[in-house]
């Protein structure tokens, strides 16, 4: 049971290429999610998803794009990286709100650089 | 606008103290709380939840206190250990038919030995 998997650890692109982070998960979690981390801050949820099949955004939204085709995985895509892109990405997935059972488990993060 | 806010951005006890992190919430309609914690380099990790129909919850070595009434929320480590430093998020599950944890800014604990 691994749990919540991300790759890449480490990411550095220039600004202006596009690039997918992925997330896999292998607990049957209904629900994923994306959130970014950037310093002295909290984090701030990008994307999320309920089901395969089903997506919406969060907070920060703008400059991503998910989808959500099967239960176990949910990648990140930017679009067209700008360096306010920088951060540390977290996956996390849980069972749905609801169910006594909602508590969110994190993957390690993806750093990634924008130049 | 509505935020998750703590009082103090680090904190430092001593090994073998108790340790207080404090968090302040602006949504009324707010009804699941979650405690995290995250170590250098690592995800945040689960901790503690607590829901608006409580006002207390034990856990091994921490305890929640939810106070509806200033919408405060509170976590408390009893003897606190060296492992125990790390930055500790509350996050706000908000039900308003949408799945969604905001989280605050986080609060550094240092233990000092």
């Amino acid at each position: 049971n691994a749990g919540v998997t991300q790759t890449p650890k480490f990411q550095v692109l220039k600004t202006g290429q596009s690039m997918t982070l992925q997330c896999a998960q292998d607990m049957n979690h209904e629900y994923m999610s994306w959130y970014r981390q950037d310093p002295g801050m909290g984090l701030r949820l990008i994307h999320y998803s309920v089901g395969a099949g089903i997506t919406d955004q969060g907070e920060v939204p703008n400059g991503y794009n998910v989808s959500r085709s099967t239960t176990e995985d949910f990648p990140l895509r930017l679009l067209s990286a700008a360096p306010s892109q920088t951060s540390v990405y977290f996956c996390a997935s849980s069972y749905l709100f609801g169910t006594d059972n909602e508590k969110l488990f994190f993957g390690s993060g993806t750093q990634l650089s924008v130049l | 606008g509505e935020s998750v806010g703590l009082h103090l951005p680090t904190l430092s006890v001593q090994e073998g103290d108790n340790s207080i992190i404090n968090c302040a919430y602006s949504n009324s309609a707010s009804d699941y709380f979650i405690w995290y914690k995250q170590e250098s380099g690592k995800g945040p990790q689960f901790i503690i939840d607590i829901r608006s129909n409580m006002d207390k919850r034990q856990g091994q070595r921490v305890t929640v206190l939810l106070n509806k009434t200033v919408k405060h929320l509170s976590l408390q480590i009893a003897a606190t250990q060296p492992g125990d430093s790390a930055v500790y998020f509350c996050a706000d599950g908000r039900d308003q038919g949408a799945q969604k944890l905001v989280f605050g800014q986080g609060t550094r604990l240092t233990i000092n030995p």
